[in-house]
């Protein structure tokens, strides 16, 4: 089991770029989150899907793209890159279960971290 | 709206310290209540979380938490800190009508002194 895995680890763009970044998770979750995190600061989540051809918009999802043709895949898309989304990209999948008991969690990836010059 | 609130940017306790980190949720309904942890470089990893029932969940690596609804808090204790607790946690509540989106606090530093 990979769980879930995010690629690339590392990218440097140049402003009014464009990149995607990928989302992959083998757990057969349903639900999967992209997060950014700012320096000294919390995940702010961009967006969120609950399902095959489902996404909602997060917190601060200006800027960004979704989309979730598959179960395992769950892309993020900037279409023209901005120094303000220089930051640390955080993908997560979860199957919730909201039992007392229950195993509902997050499963994170390792991350990708992005710099926009 | 600021849903949750951790005091703390850093702490900093001695080995074999007991600790508490604050988390102070604003929802006016029964929330879901989560810690995480962070070490450097890597993705977060769930200590415990809190649905209902019983006020006081306990986690894994020894951690603990108490939901108090009259102080919108839930504060994650540990009686003895180790020195590979050093990291970054983060409180986190899930709010929307499906309980769907997760809403971080800004993390508190956890440094341990031997």
């Amino acid at each position: 089991n990979a769980g879930v895995t995010q690629t690339p680890k590392f990218r440097i763009l140049k402003i009014g770029q464009s990149m995607t970044l990928q989302c992959t998770q083998d757990m057969n979750h349903n639900y999967m989150y992209w997060y950014r995190q700012d320096p000294g600061m919390g995940l702010k989540l961009i967006y969120y899907s609950v399902g095959a051809g489902i996404t909602d918009k997060g917190e601060v999802p200006n800027g960004y793209n979704v989309s979730r043709s598959t179960t395992e895949d769950f892309p993020l898309r900037l279409e023209l890159a901005a120094p303000s989304q220089t930051s640390v990209y955080f993908c997560a999948s979860r199957n919730p279960d909201r039992s007392p008991l229950g195993t509902d969690t997050q499963y994170f990836g390792p991350g990708t971290r992005l710099t926009v010059l | 709206a600021q849903s949750v609130t951790q005091p703390d940017i850093h702490i900093t306790v001695s080995e074999g310290a007991s600790l508490e980190l604050r988390c102070n949720y604003s929802y006016g309904a029964t929330p879901y209540l989560f810690w995480y942890v962070q070490s450097p470089g890597q993705g977060l990893q769930l200590l415990l979380k809190y649905f209902s029932g019983d006020t006081l969940v306990q986690g894994i690596k020894g951690f603990e938490a108490e939901f108090k609804r009259s102080q919108s808090s839930f504060n994650l204790r540990k009686p003895s800190v180790h020195w590979s607790d050093a990291a970054e946690y983060f409180c986190a509540v899930v709010r929307g009508y499906n309980f769907n989106k997760f809403y971080f606090g800004s993390g508190t530093k956890l440094n341990v002194k031997p």
